[in-house]
């Protein structure tokens, strides 16, 4: 079964460039129709979608974010990623990347365990 | 921008209970709706896809229902592990993007 882990530095300092890298395993990024996203939220609160993508490299951003995010795929290591720039304290979140699937209706139905970053000087 | 808004807040209920859980969008997303499940440090889990439609692997005591503004989750008959937070989730293919609902907590009373 497809599993994702996401991967990065847990502290990162304002003003600089967040970046996370989800890992895909047990099935290839490419295979099926899937995009794949990210997800934050910070201690306590709700779920934010930062963005997705499709494997042929199209991308969508929530309009929130989307002057400073980029997401990528690298195909050939079964991985995409997350770059946020200009990063503030209310960067600081749980970020999980997870599957958007068509068989669901492009529900999000594997999602990785979440990683911390803290956004501090 | 869709806005989704989620009642309660909070609901106490008692394992055995039948739990309502209130999605309600600010217009039309068809049947565009999903929940999740979400326990303390996990990720969420995905419970219902298209309004109505359970995820796989997730017990018949779930149910989802409506269409357009409004809809439901239904939690039958609530298991000791039912006690979690519970997100909606609405797509909208222009702009392609997701929105999530502020949460309802459901918790032991």
């Amino acid at each position: 079964q497809v599993q994702l882990q996401e991967s990065g530095p847990g502290l990162v300092k304002p003003s600089q460039t967040l970046s996370l890298t989800c890992t895909v395993s047990g099935g290839s990024i490419s295979s099926g129709s899937y995009y794949w996203s990210w997800i934050r939220q910070p201690a306590g609160k709700g779920l934010e979608w930062i963005g997705r993508i499709y494997t042929s490299g199209s991308t969508n951003y929530n309009p929130s974010l989307k002057s400073r995010v980029t997401i990528s795929v690298d195909t050939s290591k079964n991985q995409f990623s997350l770059k946020l720039s200009s990063v503030t304290a209310a960067d600081t979140a749980v970020y999980y990347c997870a599957r958007v699937s068509e068989d669901t209706a492009w529900g999000m139905d594997v999602w990785g365990q979440g990683t911390t970053v803290t956004v501090s000087s | 921008e869709i806005v989704l808004t989620q009642s309660p807040a909070t609901l106490s209920l008692s394992p055995g209970e039948r739990a309502t859980l209130s999605c309600r969008a600010s217009q039309s997303v068809s049947s565009y709706l999903a929940w999740y499940q979400q326990k303390p440090g996990q990720a969420p889990r995905l419970l219902i896809y298209d309004a109505s439609n359970r995820a796989t692997g997730i017990p018949a005591r779930f149910s989802g229902s409506g269409s357009g503004t409004d809809f439901t989750l239904t939690i039958s008959s609530l298991e000791p592990e039912d006690f979690a937070v519970y997100y909606c989730q609405q797509r909208s293919n222009w702009p392609p993007r997701f929105t999530f609902g502020p949460g309802t907590k459901v918790d032991i009373k």
